[in-house]
């Protein structure tokens, strides 16, 4: 159960687009359609963003979008507002045979 | 309103035990899994145990593998967490979170607001 890597730090400028990777191994993010991502501001609980990969709940803007390639989970946002300034977290599933998940390390991403 | 409200948390010192609790409201408990992930003050998130809509499913975190249990009551539209043997590194804000599905660890997309664990002689 190795945390899934996330780069620590990411930074855009207003109305520029923004990618954050998620590496996992095929044990998880490339074993599994079960990739989700989390917006957390400070003292707040975290919100979901992205699930199974590439799907956005009700409510969330369509400038956030997921995708997966191999062992590679990627969030990208468009169109940067000054309010997406956050910490992002990915998770993935990582059992089948027990409920196990696991969450990358987060990124902190800073709107200039 | 969809909600979750957890509870239980507090100071206890270390080796004792501490038992969370979350209550459920607004949608139909027993057809999801439901989940503990906790944040270390500073730190980021760490998923700690899972539990299917029937309990026939549950997983830990190897962090707290062996000293942990998850539990649920749906009757109660409940999820509780026995927490034994706590040390110092199981310090955290701990969130209750809904799955999206029966039987996964896939997404959370319900959280509540957190109950804090402080372990300290």
């Amino acid at each position: 159960q190795s945390a899934l890597t996330q780069p620590a730090s990411v930074s855009g400028s207003p109305g520029q687009s923004i990618t954050i990777s998620c590496t996992g191994t095929s044990s998880d993010v490339g074993g599994y359609n079960y990739v989700s991502w989390y917006q957390q501001h400070p003292g707040k609980a975290p919100k979901l963003m992205i699930y199974e990969v590439s799907n956005r709940p009700s409510g969330v803007p369509d400038r956030f979008s997921g995708s997966k390639s191999g062992n590679t989970a990627s969030l990208t946002i468009s169109g940067l507002q000054a309010e997406d300034e956050a910490d992002y977290y990915c998770s993935s599933y990582t059992s089948s045979s027990t409920l196990e998940g696991v969450f990358g390390g987060g990124t902190k991403l800073t709107v200039l | 309103e969809v909600q979750l409200v957890e509870s239980g948390g507090g100071l206890v010192q270390p080796g004792r035990s501490l038992r969370l609790s979350c209550a459920a409201s607004g949608f139909t408990f027993d057809d999801y899994a439901m989940h503990w992930v906790r944040q270390a003050p500073g730190k980021g998130l760490e998923w700690v145990s899972g539990i299917s809509w029937n309990s026939g499913s549950i997983g830990y975190a190897d962090s707290v593998k062996g000293r942990f249990t998850i539990s649920r009551d749906n009757a109660k539209n409940s999820l509780y967490l026995q927490m034994n043997s706590l040390r110092a590194e199981d310090t955290a804000l701990y969130y209750c979170a809904k799955d999206m599905a029966p039987a996964t660890a896939g997404a959370f997309d319900i959280w509540g607001q957190g109950t804090m664990v402080t372990v300290s002689s």
